[in-house]
């Protein structure tokens, strides 16, 4: 079946404005990961859902992030008032369910670039 | 606590081999391992499982060392395609639920 997807793939912004990011993880999948990735940096954790609660939001840099999952499925990340550090890759992914031998599964990304 | 991965870098030629290192201070259920290429999602080549279960689809094999709370990630004569990122994820008692993931090793192979 079709794979994590994610949109837009690439959103440029101006400083101040807020910005959705979308994802669509793969069919059945209860758990959905957010993570932000700099350049040439490894995977920072943002939120994680399961189903459409999410247990952890440590990972959520400030206030102004913001994220939420709906049926189960698609997730929106949210992000207001963007600052020029908020550029970043961010990427989604999904697995089955929460554990410790559940592959994540990462969709394409989306590039954040706020001038 | 973050994993740490070594080394930070590693240049080979083609068909030379490489060993990539992943060490944690926690007890651990599981080590995954992910490669990254460049302008690409990370993509899943490995788990391993506490008491001794692998699961993976790549011609890559691992090793998980309970005891020194470490894996690692044999290459063996290695492709051009085996450059890339690679990540390890690391799932333990306290990560709630989460992959902990490691700062990553480039490799890169040269023909």
């Amino acid at each position: 079946g079709a794979g994590v997807s994610q949109s837009p793939s690439n959103k440029v912004t101006e400083k101040g404005k807020d910005v959705e990011l979308r994802c669509d993880p793969i069919s059945g999948h209860t758990a959905l990961y957010w993570y932000r990735q700099s350049l040439g940096q490894g995977l920072e954790f943002l939120i994680y859902f399961q189903g459409n609660s999410a247990p952890d939001k440590s990972g959520l840099p400030s206030d102004r992030f913001s994220a939420e999952r709906t049926g189960g499925s698609v997730s929106t990340l949210t992000i207001q008032r963007t600052q020029q550090e908020d550029s970043a890759v961010y990427l989604c992914a999904s697995s089955l369910a929460v554990g410790a031998t559940d592959t994540q599964y990462f969709g394409p990304g989306t590039r954040l670039t706020v001038l | 606590q973050q994993p740490v991965q070594s080394p930070q870098a590693v240049i080979l030629r083609e068909g030379e081999d490489a060993v990539i290192n992943c060490s944690s201070s926690k007890a651990l259920y599981s080590v995954h391992w992910y490669r990254q290429k460049h302008g690409e999602a990370p993509v899943f080549l490995m788990i391993l499982l506490k008491g001794g279960e692998q699961k993976g689809h790549e011609k890559i094999s691992a090793s998980f060392n309970e005891k020194k709370q470490q894996s690692s990630l044999y290459l063996t004569a290695s492709q051009l395609s085996y450059s890339g990122t690679y990540f390890c994820g690391t799932f333990n008692m306290d990560s709630n639920y989460q992959l902990i993931w490691g700062a990553g090793t480039k490799l890169i192979i040269k023909p």
